[in-house]
C-alpha cells in the first residue's frame, strides 16, 4: 500500500496563477483533510471531507476550493495564488468520521508563490 | 493563548536521556493525539489516547483529563528519535487543534 500520497512534492507560482494539489489514499479510507504548515503557527484544517460526496470548510479556508473526486482522491484547487498561500501543504486520511481517529499523512507539497 | 501549548519548544540532549515533552490544553477534548514529524517534513501518528496511558516500544503517552495535560515520554534517547513533535487536541467532529510544536534533538 502506497498509503496517503500527493502531488506535486514542490511547485512555484506566480502571484495569481491557479494550480491543483492531488491527494490520493489507497486505505478505503472515509474522510480527508487538507492542511496547510506554516512557521510559529502549527498545522491548520482548509478544508475537509467526511465522507464521499461531501465538503467542510475549517478554520482557513479562504483562497481555496476542494474536490472530493471519489472515496480515494480529494484535490485542493487555488484559483488565484497570492504569497500568503506559500505554505507546506498536507493531505491526510482518517478510517472513520470524527477527530477522535488516527489521521494518516501524506508527504507534503511546499507550495512557493512569488 | 493558544488552545493548545507545547513545552519545550526545544530539547536537546544527549543519547541515553530520558525526554519528556509536556502538552497542555484549554478546551474540553474527545482524544489527543501525539505526532511525529521527520527531519524531512514527513509526519507518522504516534499515539491517540482518550485516558491513561499508552506504550509503543521506546515512546509512552500519558494523559491527565481532569488536569488538562499530556506528556510524551522516550525511554533510553537515540540520535533517530530527533525530530519534531506534535501534539493536537481532538475537538467537536472533525477539528484538531495542533500545538506548534517540540523540537528534539538527540546527540550522540
Amino acid at each position: 500500500n502506497a498509503g496517503v500520497t500527493q502531488t506535486p512534492k514542490f511547485q512555484v507560482l506566480k502571484t495569481g496563477q491557479s494550480m491543483t494539489l492531488q491527494c490520493a489514499q489507497d486505505m478505503n479510507h472515509n474522510s480527508m483533510y487538507w492542511y496547510r504548515q506554516d512557521p510559529g503557527m502549527g498545522l491548520r484544517l482548509i478544508y475537509y471531507s467526511a465522507s464521499e460526496g461531501t465538503t467542510d470548510k475549517g478554520e482557513v479556508p479562504n483562497g481555496y476550493n476542494v474536490s472530493r473526486l471519489n472515496k480515494r482522491e480529494f484535490s485542493l484547487r487555488l484559483e488565484s495564488a497570492a504569497p500568503s498561500q506559500t505554505s507546506v501543504y498536507f493531505c491526510a486520511s482518517s478510517p472513520l468520521t470524527g477527530s477522535s481517529y488516527e489521521q494518516y499523512f501524506g508527504p507534503g507539497t511546499r507550495l512557493t508563490v512569488t | 493563548k493558544n488552545e493548545v501549548e507545547q513545552s519545550p519548544q526545544n530539547l536537546t540532549a544527549q543519547e541515553g536521556e530520558f525526554i519528556t515533552i509536556n502538552c497542555s490544553y484549554s478546551v474540553g477534548i474527545s482524544a489527543l493525539h501525539w505526532l511525529q514529524q521527520h527531519p524531512g517534513g514527513g509526519i507518522v501518528s504516534l499515539f491517540m489516547l482518550s485516558s491513561g496511558k499508552k506504550k509503543h516500544g521506546r515512546l509512552i503517552a500519558t494523559i491527565n483529563i481532569q488536569e488538562k495535560h499530556s506528556s510524551l515520554h522516550i525511554t533510553a534517547s537515540h540520535p533517530r528519535d530527533s525530530a519534531v513533535y506534535i501534539c493536537a487536541a481532538a475537538r467537536g467532529a472533525q477539528k484538531l487543534v495542533f500545538g506548534q510544536g517540540t523540537r528534539l534533538t538527540i546527540n550522540p
